[in-house]
């Protein structure tokens, strides 16, 4: 299995206050994506990064914000969080010019 | 509208019973792949299929890419209980990225 572990794995939080999640990785793999999971939708990406302090936005981005300052690490922010970011969270990472992504075990959000 | 279109969203059989979940797109790609995803994990890479017709064969999964390359089919022969999961199909776009289809939950009853 990647060496990619997640933390926190559940955590709940209240409207309005910040929370980060963080990805941490030991294969030394350039990039790294942060993904949301809800029903019916499977997997949208909010925002990856190409290396360290580069890093991009996906598809649903609103709301969130990440940073990179290690290759094995990638925070992803919700500055102030609201109940439709209640959902499941995954970090990839992947090697350059790879097709395969490789998934951490998730974290669980709720935002009451 | 989404890019993949997975159907059906949910399928329910019994053990021992075959099924084929679809993915669809009016789009052409290059490659498709599949991913099965079990509860409480992140998803795991099934297959990588990458010709027009291509059929590629992992055990009881069979994986058929269309012959004009935007669609794509998984079929389960004789399902078990270890087949109960997630399978999402991904595209690769620009920049080392996937776009998911939204996925077909598959329960096999024992």
């Amino acid at each position: 299995d990647a060496g990619i572990t997640q933390s926190p794995r559940h955590k709940v939080t209240e409207t309005g206050t910040p929370v980060t999640l963080r990805c941490h990785q030991t294969e030394n793999h350039r990039y790294m994506y942060w993904y949301r999971q809800d029903p019916g939708h499977g997997l949208r990406l909010i925002h990856y990064s190409y290396g360290v302090k580069d890093t991009d936005k996906g598809e649903v981005s609103d709301g969130y914000s990440v940073s990179r300052s290690k290759t094995e690490d990638f925070l992803l922010t919700l500055e102030s969080a609201t109940s439709s970011q209640t959902s499941v969270y995954f970090c990839a990472i992947s090697a350059p010019r790879s097709d395969t992504q490789y998934f951490g075990p998730g974290t669980r959000l709720t935002v009451l | 509208t989404q890019l993949l279109e997975q159907s059906p969203q949910f399928l329910s059989i019994q053990e021992g019973e075959n099924l084929t979940v679809y993915c669809n797109s009016s789009s052409v790609f290059s490659s498709l792949q599949w991913y099965r995803q079990e509860p409480g994990e992140g998803p795991v890479l099934l297959v990588t299929v990458v010709t027009g017709g291509e059929v590629k064969k992992l055990k009881r999964l069979t994986f058929q890419f269309g012959d004009a390359r935007k669609d794509s089919s998984l079929h389960i022969t004789a399902a078990q209980t270890g087949d109960t999961g997630l399978y999402l199909c991904a595209v690769k776009a620009a920049g080392n990225k996937l776009t998911f289809g939204g996925g077909t939950r598959v329960l096999v009853k024992p």
